[in-house]
C-alpha cells in the first residue's frame, strides 16, 4: 500500500522569499511521486514528476523537489516566492498500481 | 489537445435522486480515473480504467456507484439515490498509460445534493 503525508496544512511566506512544502510517503515499491498545484476554482495542474530517474527535478513555474530515499521525503521547494504561487499544494504517490494517491494538500499562503 | 472534458460543471440534485456524470478524456489517453475531491481535502481515489476494462475500484465506493467506459473513450459516473454526504467535486482525469504517467484533470462536476 502506497500514501503520502504532507506534514503542514498551511504554510505563509513573504514575496521573495524561499519555500518549502514538505511531503513524506509511504509504498512497498518503487515510488513515481508527483507535485499538482490547485488554484482557486481552478483545475488541478501537474507542477513536476519524479519516475526513479534524477532525484532532484525541476518542475514548472520554479519549482523543484528532491527525492530522497533514506528520509522516504520528497520536499517541493522555489527560491524566491511570487505572489501567483498562493495556491493548494499536492503531494501524489504512484506505487504497485496506477492509481495515484493524493495527500491532504499544503495550502500556501504568499504575503506582500 | 483539447483537454478532458467534463459535463456538467454543476449539477443539484434532491437526496434519493440518480445522476449520471460524463467525462470525455484525451483521445489518445487510454487510462481514465475518476477522483471525488470534498472542501479542504486531497482527491480520493474512486476508480480507474485501462481502456474498457474497468482495473481498480476504491473500497470507499459503495454500490450506489458505478462507472463505465463502453468502448475505452468516455465514461461515465452514476450515483444512484443520492445522500447528502455525494455532496462534492467529482474529478476525471486521464493518462497516456506508459508506466506510472502524469494524470490530466478535467475542472470537475460539482454536486450539490440538497
Amino acid at each position: 500500500a502506497q500514501s503520502v503525508t504532507q506534514l503542514d496544512s498551511h504554510v505563509s511566506v513573504s514575496e521573495g522569499t524561499p519555500v518549502l512544502l514538505r511531503c513524506n510517503y509511504s509504498s512497498s515499491y518503487s515510488p513515481s511521486l508527483f507535485w499538482y498545484v490547485q488554484h482557486p476554482n481552478k483545475g488541478l495542474q501537474l507542477l513536476l514528476k519524479y519516475t526513479s530517474a534524477a532525484t532532484l527535478v525541476k518542475g514548472i513555474n520554479g519549482f523543484e523537489a528532491e527525492f530522497k530515499k533514506s528520509e522516504t521525503s520528497f520536499h517541493l521547494t522555489k527560491p524566491s516566492a511570487h505572489m501567483s504561487d498562493a495556491a493548494e499544494y499536492f503531494c501524489v504517490v504512484s506505487g504497485g498500481s496506477y492509481k495515484l494517491i493524493f495527500g491532504s494538500g499544503t495550502r500556501l499562503l504568499v504575503r506582500p | 489537445d483539447t483537454g478532458v472534458s467534463q459535463d456538467p460543471r454543476h449539477k443539484i440534485t434532491k437526496r434519493g435522486q440518480n445522476v449520471t456524470f460524463r467525462c470525455d478524456p484525451i483521445s489518445e489517453h487510454n487510462r481514465l480515473y475518476w477522483y471525488r475531491q470534498t472542501l479542504g481535502q486531497g482527491p480520493e481515489f474512486l476508480t480507474y480504467f485501462q481502456n474498457e476494462a474497468q482495473l481498480e475500484k476504491s473500497r470507499l465506493l459503495s454500490d450506489r456507484f458505478s462507472a463505465e467506459r463502453p468502448k475505452g473513450s468516455f465514461s461515465t459516473l452514476e450515483i444512484q439515490r443520492t445522500e447528502q454526504g455525494d455532496s462534492a467535486m467529482y474529478l476525471c482525469a486521464s493518462s497516456a498509460g506508459q508506466g506510472h504517467s502524469p494524470l490530466h484533470f478535467g475542472n470537475g462536476t460539482r454536486l450539490t445534493v440538497t
